[in-house]
């Protein structure tokens, strides 16, 4: 199957720091990235939707001047979650899509936030 | 509003039965349907994708889908206790880019 991987798997910050995850297809063009976060026995809460070269999609309630995405080629989307708070300390998980919506979304590890 | 819906359990089965996780969807253009495994901690792992009406079958798992009822299913024959997770529904939007994800049923497979 295909495979996404994301880096860093974990990350402690202070509050105030700015804090980039990246995001990348290992052996297909993703023309879609999304990038979800989850908190403690809860749900998938899907924050944004990217495209390669244009502009995130944010979701209602996502601060798109707080967490900042870039999907600047077909292998690569970053998220950027700029002056952290405590309260963004969360789950945050890439998927990526090669096609149309009918194809399968692939999952990365995601990343482990906490922000002091 | 497009909404998935499923039980949040927990579902416990004993080992070695069938488990039987439902989902139900509301948009009715939706076209693909797609059942994930979490495990506590760790991100969804795809196991399953249906696009037709009928049964599909992978192994242990069938997965169901009937497109006049809404309604979406997954079969684990066998249930081991390394199936204990978090099982997420997710269907497309019909005119959309993304999928909606169901809450997720929780099945514990008891030794």
């Amino acid at each position: 199957g295909a495979v996404v991987s994301q880096h860093p798997s974990r990350v402690i910050c202070k509050s105030g720091t700015s804090v980039k995850i990246e995001c990348r297809s290992l052996d297909f063009q993703a023309t879609t990235m999304f990038w979800y976060r989850q908190f403690p026995k809860q749900s998938l809460m899907l924050m944004a939707t990217s495209n390669e070269g244009s502009k995130a999609t944010y979701e209602q309630g996502v601060e798109k001047d707080k967490f900042l995405i870039n999907h600047a080629s077909l292998t690569l989307s970053t998220l950027t979650v700029t002056s952290a708070h405590p309260e963004d300390s969360s789950f945050y998980i890439c998927s990526a899509r090669a096609g149309t919506v009918k194809e399968t979304q692939y999952f990365g590890p995601g990343t482990r936030l906490l922000v002091l | 509003q497009k909404e998935v819906e499923q039980n949040s359990g927990p579902l416990s089965v004993p080992e070695g039965a069938i488990a039987s996780l439902n989902c139900t969807y509301s948009d009715r253009g939706s076209q693909s349907f797609f059942w994930y495994r979490q495990y506590s901690g760790k991100s969804p792992e795809l196991i399953m994708f249906i696009y037709s009406n009928g049964d599909k079958e992978d192994g242990r798992f069938t997965a169901q889908l009937n497109k006049a009822s809404q309604y979406v299913s997954l079969l684990i024959r066998d249930s081991q206790p390394s199936d204990s997770a978090t099982y997420l529904c997710a269907v497309n939007e019909a005119a959309g880019q993304n999928f909606v994800f169901g809450p997720g049923t929780r099945l514990s497979v008891l030794p």
